[in-house]
Formats: structure tokens, C-alpha cells, sequence
């Protein structure tokens, strides 16, 4: 059963615009959420997770992401993007301590001048 | 700077050979993981190793074999690879607590391997 969803494969935007990657997860009880950004031939880089202390996550890059239970969302989200984040970038759901990592599909995000 | 290092970063053999590839890690993480990742695709987990003990084995072929020779250390051993194993191998680390899991993965740049 997929315990996470990513809403769109790719997603483009300008230059200053307002980033938004969405992910879905699937889980009964608050999950640890993460989201990792991959650049080309580079391994996956932690951007920001939440394990309960807040649902606001801000993270590096000036990236931050809102857990909504309600809607069992995180999506992740930057107020301006800059062309170096253009990038693959990966929701991750462990649904409880000691289970392994799911990951997402993946999201490519690109940035257009 | 990662606090995972692989080596080596680029590898390319022929379906006869043998190699292995390296990872360390000096951040005290008693669990390391090998994972596979094909182009646009998420990583997926191989093997997954606790206080030096394999704990996790995705089903791999027998012609990846993994060791982890101590807390720092991990090795993929690769034999009689074929042309699909050809992808980017990625060595992670996490923390383990009361023999669980937790945490987030720490990764390291990948191996870019390809079978010829």
C-alpha cells in the first residue's frame, strides 16, 4: 500500500515565484515526515522533517513545509525560487519508530528564468 | 560537505568482473543502508544493516553481496552483474534506538555504476 503520494512528477516555475510540491501521506497514527532534495548525479540532501514538536518545519534553503493532519498533507513550500533550486525532490514517511523509510515518487521542480 | 563517503563514484564493469563499492560514515549511526536508484526514480532499499547485523534483505540477487566489516564501514560486493544493474547505489546511515530505526537518513553522493 503506498504510504505516500506526490501530487504532480514535474512542476515549473518562475524565477521569484512561490515554490508548492505537494505530498499526500497515508498513515493511522502522526508519522515522521521528511523531504530530501536530489541535484543531478548527487546523493539525497535532508531538507526539513517533522516529528511532532511543531507542524510548521522550516528547513534549509528557506524552505518550509506545514503537517495538516486534517488533510494528511506536508506539503513543501519556498516563498521565492532561485534557479539553483531546480532539482528532483523527494517526500519520505517513516510510519513509526523502527519501520523503514518510504519515499515518494519524486517531484522535478524547474525554475525558468 | 557529507558526512557519508562513498567511494568509488564512478565504476564501470564488464559482466564478468568483480568490485566492490565503499561507504563510511563517522557520525556514530549504528545502522547503515544500501540503496538503488534508477534514473527519475525514488531510491530503493536493498539492504539495511543494525549494530553490524544484516536486519533487512530486500530480496537482492545473490550477486550483490553486502558486508559491514565494523560501525563505520560498508561494502556492496558486485559479481556476474548484469545490464540492468546499472543505476546510482546509494550508502545511508541513521540512528538506532532501543534496536529501532528512527531519525532521518544521512546520505552519501552515490556510486554511478554501469555493466557493460
Amino acid at each position: 500500500a503506498q504510504s505516500v503520494t506526490q501530487l504532480g512528477s514535474h512542476v515549473s516555475v518562475s524565477e521569484g515565484a512561490l515554490v508548492l510540491l505537494r505530498c499526500n501521506y497515508s498513515s493511522s497514527v502522526p508519522p515522521y515526515l521528511f523531504w530530501y532534495v536530489q541535484y543531478p548525479n548527487q546523493g539525497l540532501q535532508l531538507l526539513l522533517k517533522y516529528t511532532s514538536a511543531a507542524t510548521l518545519v522550516k528547513g534549509i534553503n528557506g524552505f518550509e513545509a506545514e503537517f495538516k493532519k486534517s488533510e494528511t498533507s506536508f506539503h513543501l513550500t519556498k516563498p521565492s525560487a532561485h534557479m539553483s533550486d531546480a532539482a528532483e525532490y523527494f517526500c519520505a514517511v517513516r510510519k513509526t519508530s523502527g519501520s523503514r523509510l518510504t519515499f515518494g515518487e519524486g517531484t522535478q521542480l524547474t525554475v525558468n528564468p | 560537505d557529507t558526512e557519508v563517503t562513498q567511494t568509488p563514484k564512478h565504476l564501470v564493469m564488464g559482466m564478468t568482473n568483480k568490485k566492490s563499492l565503499k561507504c563510511e560514515q563517522h557520525m556514530g549511526h549504528r545502522a547503515m543502508y544500501w540503496y538503488k536508484q534508477k534514473a527519475k526514480k525514488p531510491p530503493e532499499l536493498m539492504f539495511v544493516y543494525s549494530y553490524e547485523k544484516l536486519s533487512i534483505n530486500e530480496s537482492v540477487p545473490s550477486r550483490f553481496s553486502p558486508e559491514c566489516p565494523n560501525s563505520s564501514l560498508l561494502n556492496l560486493h558486485l559479481h556476474a552483474l548484469q545490464p540492468e544493474d546499472s543505476a546510482l547505489y546509494l550508502c545511508a546511515s541513521s540512528q538506532v534506538v532501543r534496536g529501532n530505526l528512527v531519525g532521518e537518513l544521512f546520505f552519501g553522493e552515490g556510486s554511478r555504476l554501469t555493466v557493460l
